[in-house]
C-alpha cells in the first residue's frame, strides 16, 4: 500500500502563477522528501524535510509539513514552463528502512 | 561525477527471452536500490542492497527475478524468463549511507516484454 499519497493527480496552471501540491501519509516518519521527474527521465531530489521542522524553503520551492495532520505541501512560486514534470513525495515509515513513494502530481504549466 | 548510470537505456524482448538491466553507482555511494515505475502501481521498491548486501529483497514480485551487486559500484537486475507484465522503467538509485536520506536516480531502463 502507498505511504504518500498526492494530491492532485493532475494540476494545469499559468507561468508566472503559483502551483501546489499536497501529500498525505499514514504512520508516523522521520523524514519526508519530495522528488520531480521530467517525461522520460529519472527523479531527482527536490528537498528533504525531517519531522521535527515544520517549514523549508529551497529557492522558489516552499515545504511545509504537518506531523499532526499527516501531510506536507510543496509550494513552486512563479511558476515556470521548466517546471513542467511530476512530482512525488517519499516517506519513510519510522522503523522501516526504505522510501516510499506516492503516485505523484503531474505539473503542467501553460506559456 | 557522471551520476549513477544504468543500461540499457531501452530493452525490447520477447517472452520467455532472459533480461538484464545493468546499473553503476556514484561513487562513494553505499546503499543500492532497485525501483520498478508502471502507470498502475507507480513506483516500487523491488530490492535494497547496503555495502553489497541484500537488505530488503521483499518487494522483488517473484523467483523470476534476481538482483545482485558483485562489487561496491555495480549491481544488476535479471528476469529469467520474462513476461509482458514485467514491462515498465526500472530505475536504480543510489545514496551515501542511509536508506532514507537522498536518493539519486538513474535515467531508467524501460522494458517492453512482448
Amino acid at each position: 500500500s502507498q505511504q504518500g499519497e498526492e494530491d492532485p493527480q493532475a494540476l494545469s496552471i499559468q507561468e508566472g502563477e503559483n502551483a501546489t501540491m499536497n501529500c498525505s501519509y499514514k504512520t508516523s516518519i522521520n523524514n519526508l522528501q519530495w522528488y520531480r521527474q521530467n517525461s522520460g527521465r529519472g527523479l531527482v531530489h527536490l528537498i528533504l524535510i525531517r519531522s521535527n521542522e515544520r517549514e523549508k524553503h529551497s529557492g522558489r520551492l516552499r515545504v511545509t509539513l504537518d506531523t499532526s495532520k499527516k501531510s506536507s505541501s510543496l509550494l513552486i512560486t512563479a511558476s515556470r514552463a521548466a517546471d513542467t514534470a511530476s512530482y512525488f513525495c517519499a516517506t519513510d515509515a519510522s522503523g522501516a528502512q526504505k522510501l516510499v513513494f506516492g503516485q505523484g502530481t503531474r505539473l503542467t504549466i501553460n506559456p | 561525477d557522471a551520476g549513477v548510470i544504468q543500461s540499457p537505456r531501452h530493452e525490447v524482448t520477447e517472452m520467455g527471452q532472459e533480461v538484464t538491466l545493468r546499473c553503476k553507482l556514484i561513487s562513494g555511494h553505499n546503499s543500492l536500490f532497485w525501483y520498478r515505475q508502471t502507470m498502475m502501481r507507480g513506483l516500487e521498491l523491488l530490492i535494497y542492497f547496503n555495502n553489497n548486501v541484500p537488505i530488503d529483497d521483499s518487494g522483488m514480485p517473484e523467483d523470476r527475478f534476481s538482483a545482485k551487486m558483485p562489487n561496491a559500484s555495480f549491481s544488476t537486475l535479471k528476469i529469467q524468463p520474462s513476461e509482458p507484465r514485467d514491462s515498465a522503467v526500472y530505475f536504480c538509485a543510489s545514496s551515501f549511507s542511509s536508506a532514507t536520506g537522498e536518493l539519486f536516480f538513474g535515467e531508467g531502463s524501460r522494458l517492453t516484454v512482448l
